[in-house]
């Protein structure tokens, strides 16, 4: 069973740091890797897709690394900003029906 | 509107009874999912659908119904609610295997 591992459960960093959030899963077989940023009561927002072939995707001041073999995936924010500050989360695509094992996320609080 | 919307967003229904929680989605995404999310154990897969009358089972199924007559709708109804199934319901759609997945808002389901 795919179990996806991410630590620490929340972060405080000041703003302008540059940060590296990370992902494990336990199963290599995967289809694809997403981050979603989850702001509190709301929904998930899609931040980046990495397909089983690809090393990284990079959006605006994110950039997302997949290491298939070692089962581990980084979420980078670059000179963070208040307005980053939410929960991620990291879920794994195993199987071909498109579903999701999610970790638990992790609070990242940014602080001015 | 384009995307992907659950309603009701909030829901307070009592032990026993039948409540639905619905999705819609615009974009015609082969794949509908729900998930339910709780403190300690994130995100959830319920059910989910691979197309119009296909559906299959998640990781928690029990006590939760599916339809999929349509490719835009995928409600999820409990039979007799319990307690346990206190939670925040998400929806969410993709297009084809293994594609970029994206969430409806939530429904916050109390059951009291």
């Amino acid at each position: 069973k795919q179990e996806v591992t991410q630590i620490p459960a929340a972060l405080s960093v000041p703003e302008g740091e540059n940060l590296v959030l990370n992902c494990s899963f336990t199963d290599s077989a995967i289809y694809n890797l997403q981050w979603f940023r989850q702001d509190p009561g709301k929904g998930l927002t899609s931040l980046l897709l990495i397909q089983s072939s690809q090393r990284e995707q990079t959006s605006g001041r994110l950039n997302a690394s997949l290491d298939k073999s070692s089962g581990r995936s980084t979420l980078y924010i670059a000179a963070s900003q208040p307005g980053d500050s939410a929960t991620y989360l990291c879920a794994v695509s195993t199987g071909a029906n498109s579903k999701l094992t999610f970790g638990k996320g992790i609070t990242l609080s940014v602080r001015p | 509107d384009a995307g992907i919307t659950q309603s009701p967003r909030y829901k307070i229904t009592e032990t026993g009874r039948q409540v639905t929680l619905m999705c819609h989605q615009t974009w015609s995404h082969s794949y509908m999912f729900w998930y339910r999310q709780d403190l300690g154990h994130g995100l959830r897969l319920i059910y989910y659908s691979a197309a119009a009358d296909i559906t299959d089972k998640g990781e928690v199924p029990d006590g939760y119904v599916v339809s999929r007559s349509k490719t835009e709708n995928f409600p999820l109804t409990l039979e007799s609610a319990t307690r346990s199934q206190t939670s925040v319901y998400f929806c969410a759609s993709s297009e084809g295997k293994n594609t970029e997945a994206f969430f409806g808002q939530g429904t916050r389901l109390t059951v009291v």
